[in-house]
């Protein structure tokens, strides 16, 4: 099952632009990451946010965090067409020594010149 | 080594066949997952070691997939009587285990497997 629910499921925008993906989940989470997967790779880590952190920065990009609503967003300022991706967001809920990532249907992002 | 490794990066088999795909993590990361994705969707969780032993199983969709990860560090999922819809891209991924539970994956490029 996935948790995590990406919204929009595709956008595309052009390179200067700025794009925002949103996540929203349904369980209590330790900590929340975003990552990107380029057509026929795997996936790599951009950024992770704490539950108890509301706002964290890496570079261009910008990523928030709202426990009460359940849901994070993540901001890629003045795209390049180098951004072109799919980015999924992972919620990570910890049960004693277990720590499981729970993906979401990610976002499929194109930036044309 | 310097990512994670797998292995085959394709493979084909027909429906009915046995399949064992590797995975062969960062050196030092206790923890390794497997995920399995499909076409447009995001990884779905199958399994997760930490050290030899499965933490959780719990993604595994029925008792034809099995995983091992007998020394702590190469691990193998094993799927029998293969179906068609096992067909997908089978991603492993590793991290060093830490207190802070912040596990941060670095994912292999993906073992692809088609059932005919």
């Amino acid at each position: 099952s996935q948790q995590g629910e990406e919204d929009p499921q595709a956008l595309s925008i052009q390179e200067g632009e700025n794009a925002t993906m949103n996540c929203s989940y349904k369980t209590s989470i330790n900590n929340l990451q975003w990552y990107r997967q380029n057509s026929g790779r795997g996936l790599v880590h951009l950024i992770l946010i704490r539950s108890n952190e509301r706002e964290k920065h890496s570079g261009r990009l910008r990523v928030t965090l709202d426990t009460s609503k359940k849901s994070s967003s993540l901001l890629i300022t003045a795209s390049r067409a180098a951004d072109t991706a799919s980015y999924f967001c992972a919620t990570v809920f910890l049960t004693g020594t277990a720590s499981k990532l729970t993906f979401g249907t990610g976002t499929r992002l194109q930036v044309t010149l | 080594g310097a990512g994670v490794s797998q292995t085959p990066s394709n493979k084909v088999t027909e429906k009915g066949k046995y399949v064992e795909l590797r995975c062969d993590p960062i050196s030092g990361h206790t923890a390794l997952y497997w995920y399995r994705q499909s076409l447009g969707q995001g990884p779905e969780f199958l399994i997760y070691f930490q050290g030899t032993g499965a933490a959780d199983d719990s993604g595994l969709p029925n008792d034809r997939f099995f995983a091992v990860r007998p020394e702590g560090s190469v691990s193998t999922l094993k799927i029998q009587r293969t179906e068609r819809g096992d067909s997908a891209v089978y991603l492993c991924a590793s991290s060093p285990w830490g207190t802070s539970g912040a596990n941060v994956l670095t994912f292999g490029a993906g073992s692809r497997l088609t059932v005919l």
